[in-house]
């Protein structure tokens, strides 16, 4: 079984489009992430949700809204999208948010292209 | 969010090679994580360094952190083809989230 799973795995889009990727977890796990990758392989984090709510939001245009329906799955929606939004987009979960000694499972990631 | 520096950025080695990649800070760090990342691939998690002067052994790789709590090292004793990957460290961002490296991405050829 996998433990975070993300779909797509790929996403070649036009400018502008609107676009979702999905996230679920079947770990039990109480908090959720979502990371992006860019093309020199720099990891950041965008936002952290623990119990369905938000606790982290980095500097993310508000073009990108999470949604989380429930603790397994954490949605990602971008809207009118740009070219620099290309790049891999993980998503990830951990039992415990806060504890740097927890283990964070990453998703295999969507791949995003921008057209 | 303080900067984790990795060094070096690439390296290229054949296997049997032995090779060493570095994390370091301005600041003290919590804690410590190191990640590898396989080609198309999520992070995985490989060890978590928590006490100065701490050495984890997992393996063929041997994890240090710094007697400071400013810097970790990985070391790869017969690196095999198996270990390509790209090898991030992490620490806390603000408690909630892993603030990464720039990473060190390894090649090891047959």
């Amino acid at each position: 079984d996998t433990a975070v799973s993300q779909t797509p795995k790929y996403l070649v889009t036009q400018m502008g489009n609107d676009k979702s990727i999905k996230c679920e977890q079947n770990l039990g796990h109480d908090t959720m992430y979502w990371y992006k990758q860019d093309s020199k392989k720099f990891l950041k984090i965008m936002f952290s949700y623990n119990n369905k709510e938000l606790i982290i939001n980095e500097t993310v245009p508000n073009r990108f809204s999470p949604k989380s329906p429930d603790k397994a799955h954490l949605n990602l929606h971008i809207n009118s999208l740009e070219l620099g939004d290309s790049a891999v987009y993980f998503c990830a979960s951990s039992s415990i948010a806060g504890a740097l000694t927890d283990t964070q499972y990453f998703g295999p990631g969507t791949r995003l292209t921008v057209l | 969010t303080q900067l984790l520096e990795q060094s070096p950025q690439f390296l290229s080695i054949q296997e049997g090679e032995n090779l060493t990649v570095y994390c370091n800070s301005s600041s003290v760090f919590s804690s410590l994580q190191w990640y590898r990342q396989e080609p198309g691939e999520g992070p995985v998690l490989l060890v978590t360094v928590v006490t100065g002067g701490e050495v984890k052994k997992l393996k063929r790789l041997t994890f240090q952190f710094g007697d400071a709590r400013k810097d970790s090292s990985l070391h790869i004793t017969a690196a095999q083809p198996g270990d390509t990957g790209l090898y991030l460290c992490a620490d806390s961002n603000s408690g909630y989230a892993l603030n990464f490296g720039k990473g060190t991405s390894l090649l090891v050829t047959p």
